[in-house]
């Protein structure tokens, strides 16, 4: 199994350009996370999706960030326009949900951002 | 949601076993504790979870205390490896999805 794969593993780019930030989770799995972590803020939850749909994004920071799933097997997170606080490194994870069972999260390499 | 309180840090030395606390006293009867940890510039590692047996796995042992406010994560025989950071964590309960709040963690240092 490869695991949740990640891409770019690095980033740096200038303030004001898009970027996009992509995840393939493992397979057979139906749940997917965004996370960013900072030294100041730790590790945050930005975004899940169960079986493709979006089912909490409150942890987004604003309107420049964006999530989407549109199949099971790829998932993208897009910063437009960036700005260099958004410098992070960013985590995405899958996990299996099974009906009243707890499950474990796997988490990938991650892409360290950095905005100029 | 509960919460969980873990020292900041704790130094272990190589061969021996780490004992890893955590308090979390406003558990509630249906929330499970896991357990993950985070090697420098590495993603977040599931090590176990539990709801009130002890588990154990290839990586480490889960005790939970019979009132269940608190838990100790034990690494048999630690090694340089397991230098990491260390996250306690009470699932959240939200509908049938849930979601995992990492807090600061206990960085352990294994020293040779």
């Amino acid at each position: 199994d490869a695991g949740v794969i990640q891409s770019p593993r690095h980033e740096v780019t200038e303030m004001g350009q898009e970027v996009t930030l992509r995840c393939k989770p493992i397979s057979g799995h139906n749940s997917l996370f965004w996370y960013r972590q900072t030294m100041m803020r730790g590790l945050e939850l930005l975004i899940y999706f169960n079986n493709n749909v979006p089912i909490d994004d409150s942890g987004m920071p604003e309107d420049r960030f964006s999530a989407k799933m549109p199949n099971a097997s790829f998932s993208t997170l897009k910063i437009q326009p960036s700005e260099p606080r958004d410098s992070a490194v960013y985590f995405c994870a899958s996990s299996l949900r099974r009906q009243g069972a707890s499950y474990e999260q796997y988490f990938g390499p991650g892409t360290r951002l950095t905005v100029t | 949601d509960a919460k969980t309180t873990q020292p900041p840090s704790m130094d272990c030395a190589e061969g021996r076993a780490a004992n890893l606390p955590c308090n979390h006293s406003t558990i509630s009867g249906n929330e499970y504790v896991y357990w993950y940890r985070q090697i420098h510039s590495q993603g977040p590692q599931y090590i176990i979870h539990g709801l009130k047996n002890n588990e154990t796995n290839e990586m480490a042992s889960l005790i939970i205390t019979e009132d269940r406010k608190s838990s100790t994560l034990i690494l048999p025989h630690a090694t340089l490896r397991d230098t990491a950071v260390y996250y306690c964590i009470v699932r959240v309960a939200f509908s049938n999805d849930y979601k995992l709040s990492f807090g600061a963690g206990t960085t352990v240092t294994v020293r040779a």
